[in-house]
């Protein structure tokens, strides 16, 4: 069964650095999602993206934040200047139209040091 | 005020008990996902409904717009439900989702 993909599963960075977090979708999905859950919240939209551009976009995702869809497959979440209330789980997400069913990545657990 | 409130916030019961985990939500919607998250973090989407009901194994959703509420169900209850079940409703059609806070499911043996 195809799948969403995450890599890496687990980042450890030091405040002021840039991260990339990188997600491979499902193939033919059009519609892709990052979301966040800080340890012990609930989840957070921070982005939605379609045809090679956000579509929408929470409070949350600032100037510091930027995604990217760099080839046919990645789907690429940046944090220029990390902080230390950016450590949470970063979750990828795709589906087929925006009112479908979503697939979840296994997520990238940021820590900010 | 969160847009979308679910009751309870935990939830202990016994193998076989019957569960009902409720979802509450306060603005207009496409569409409403429950979701399940294991304890290491993962999310798996179990319906996305927009009317009516679903039913998928021991799992029953039901929703009614007029009222904006969901219900989810687990009848037959086993430890392997323990989880923590997420409603989530979609506005507009990009879908984006909006989450509830999440029930702690614990299932004794």
């Amino acid at each position: 069964e195809p799948e969403v993909t995450q890599t890496p599963s687990h980042q450890v960075t030091q405040m002021g650095q840039e991260v990339i977090l990188r997600c491979v979708p499902i193939s033919n999905h059009l519609y892709f999602y990052w979301y966040r859950q800080i340890l012990g919240q609930k989840v957070e939209f921070l982005v939605s993206f379609y045809n090679n551009e956000i579509s929408e976009k929470s409070e949350i995702f600032d100037d510091q934040f930027s995604v990217e869809r760099p080839d046919g497959s990645n789907f690429t979440l940046k944090i220029r200047s990390t902080k230390l209330e950016d450590s949470a789980m970063y979750f990828c997400a795709s589906s087929q139209t925006g009112v479908e069913t979503q697939y979840f990545g296994p997520g990238t657990r940021l820590l900010v040091l | 005020k969160n847009e979308v409130e679910q009751s309870p916030q935990n939830l202990t019961a016994q193998e076989g008990e019957f569960i009902t985990i409720n979802c509450s939500y306060s603005v207009g919607i496409s569409a409403l996902h429950w979701l399940q998250q294991h304890p290491g973090g993962g999310i798996v989407s179990l319906f996305m409904l927009s009317s009516g009901k679903k039913k998928h194994g021991r799992l029953i959703a039901t929703i009614n717009i007029q009222e904006k509420h969901s219900s989810l169900h687990i009848t037959a209850s086993h430890p392997r439900d323990s989880a923590v079940y997420i409603c989530a409703v979609i506005r507009g059609s990009q879908g984006n989702l909006i989450f509830g806070k999440g029930t702690k499911l614990s299932v004794k043996p």
